[in-house]
């Protein structure tokens, strides 16, 4: 067990609607990381935050959004699906900024 | 652009059998370097990392890597495999000067066979 946990472990939804995956980091842990696992893109960088503020993105699409609350929780919002997104999405946190990331379980996300 | 490539998509090794996995990674500045295992429906879990000193680093469940920068190289190694390593292995790499998202290869499929 990492310390990371996500909810929920599935999620099966239609083509256009939206959901909110969540995060709770280890406990202490600052960073908040999301990535994308998909079979034909492998594990993909989202987005990055750092005690609340976004601090990097990568091939995160404008339909997706996320942020960080102030106990440190996250949320990825994806909105208007596609069957393209179906994917594992997984959540990690680290300390600080350049340490090793612990990974959650992950939510499989199945869009029809 | 900076990458990490993992040759061999999968691996088969009978049991006993050395394991070795193979990492290289693209870049003019020093990394840092990771292995993750990832089971059958489950989370990454981190083996090992190099940061920086020793460039032999232990991890967990006898595994160890070797970072090696005239080879751009930290492939993952095991003495002797057993059933239960049969698993997906990711090598990841981040740059402190660059942020700390990881670049993750393909991943290597480990089968082991008895």
């Amino acid at each position: 067990d990492s310390g990371v946990t996500q909810t929920p472990k599935h999620l099966i939804t239609a083509t256009g609607q939206r959901v909110t995956l969540r995060c709770s980091p280890r406990s202490g842990d600052l960073s908040v990381y999301w990535y994308q696992q998909s079979l034909d893109q492998g594990l993909q960088f989202l987005i990055q935050y750092y005690n609340g503020e976004e601090r990097a993105k990568g091939n995160i699409l404008e339909r997706f959004s996320a942020q960080q609350f102030p106990d440190l929780h996250s949320e990825l919002n994806l909105s208007s699906l596609e069957l393209g997104d179906s994917a594992l999405y997984f959540c990690a946190s680290s300390v600080a900024q350049g340490g090793e990331q612990y990974f959650g379980p992950g939510t499989r996300l199945t869009v029809t | 652009a900076q990458s990490v490539t993992q040759l061999g998509s999968h691996v088969s090794v009978s049991e006993g059998a050395l394991v070795l996995l193979r990492c290289n990674y693209s870049s003019s500045v020093p990394p840092y370097l990771f292995w993750y295992v990832q089971y059958p429906n489950q989370g990454l879990q981190l083996l090992l990392k190099y940061t920086t000193g020793a460039t032999l680093v232990k991890g967990i469940n006898g595994f160890e890597a070797e970072f090696k920068k005239s080879e751009t190289s930290f492939h993952l190694t095991k003495p002797s495999a057993h059933m239960s390593d049969a698993a997906e292995y990711f090598c990841a790499v981040t740059w402190a000067q660059a942020g700390t998202a990881l670049i993750f290869g393909k991943g290597t499929t480990l089968s082991v066979s008895s």
